[in-house]
C-alpha cells in the first residue's frame, strides 16, 4: 500500500524560530495538502497545492507559512517565525483528483516553547 | 463557512450491539468521506460517497450519503472491540480537483467486550 511519509515525527522549536516540515506524497498523486490538528480539536485545512502552485489556502495560512515542492517528490511546509499557538499535529496528504479519498501521512507533532 | 456536526461525540456500547453515527450540515458537499484516526496517527480513509442517496458497505460498516448531499451516516452492525476508535467525517465543498476537506469533530467510539 503506497504511503505518505512525513519527517520529522516530532519537532520541538523555540518561539520565533523557523521550521520546515517535510513530506513525500504518493508518487502518482496530483494534489497535495497540509492540515493541522490542535490537540483535542478538529482537523483543519491549511493549504492545497497543484501543478506547482497553491490552489487554495485557509485564513490560518498567513504570511508566516509557505509551501514548496522543490524536487518533484518532496512537499514542504515552512513556518517562518513560530508562535506558541502553532503547536499542533501537522498532516500532509495527497490524492489523485476529484472525489478521490486522501492518503494522510502519520503527521509531525510540532511543539513551540 | 461550511460546518459538519457529528453526533454523538462519544459512544460506548457493548460488543455485538449496533450503532449509528451521524454527520450533518446545512451545506451541500460534492463528496463525503469517512476516516478512522488512531491516537498520534493520521486519518485513514474508510470510504468516499459521491452521489446523493449512495450506500456503500465495508464488511459490517454501512455508509450512506443523504439524498441532498448535506448529511451522511455510518452504521456498524454487531460492533466488535476492534471497532474502537475515532471516526471522522469530512466533506469536500467544491468541484475543483484540489479539494479541501471540512472535517467534523469526530465520534469517539468504545466497544466494550
Amino acid at each position: 500500500e503506497p504511503e505518505v511519509t512525513q519527517t520529522p515525527s516530532h519537532q520541538v522549536t523555540q518561539m520565533g524560530q523557523e521550521v520546515i516540515l517535510r513530506c513525500v506524497p504518493i508518487s502518482n498523486h496530483l494534489y497535495f495538502y497540509w492540515y493541522r490538528q490542535i490537540l483535542g480539536q478538529k482537523v483543519e485545512f491549511l493549504v492545497s497545492f497543484y501543478n506547482n502552485e497553491i490552489s487554495e489556502k485557509s485564513e490560518i495560512f498567513d504570511d508566516q507559512f509557505s509551501v514548496e515542492r522543490p524536487d518533484g517528490s518532496n512537499f514542504t511546509l515552512k513556518i517562518r517565525s513560530t508562535k506558541l499557538e502553532d503547536s499542533a499535529m501537522y498532516f500532509c496528504a495527497s490524492n489523485g483528483g476529484l472525489h478521490y479519498g486522501y492518503t494522510f501521512g502519520s503527521g509531525t507533532r510540532l511543539t513551540v516553547v | 463557512t461550511q460546518l459538519l456536526e457529528q453526533s454523538p461525540q462519544f459512544l460506548s456500547i457493548q460488543e455485538g450491539e449496533n450503532l449509528t453515527v451521524y454527520c450533518n450540515s446545512s451545506s451541500v458537499f460534492s463528496s463525503l468521506q469517512w476516516y478512522r484516526q488512531e491516537p498520534g496517527e493520521g486519518p485513514v480513509l474508510l470510504v468516499t460517497v459521491v452521489t446523493g442517496g449512495e450506500v456503500k458497505k465495508l464488511k459490517r460498516l454501512t455508509f450512506q450519503f443523504g439524498d441532498a448531499r448535506k448529511d451522511s451516516s455510518l452504521h456498524i452492525t454487531a460492533a466488535q472491540p476492534g471497532d474502537t476508535g475515532l471516526y471522522l467525517c469530512a466533506g469536500a465543498p467544491g468541484i475543483q480537483g484540489a479539494q479541501k476537506l471540512v472535517f467534523g469533530q469526530g465520534t469517539r467510539l468504545t466497544i466494550n467486550p
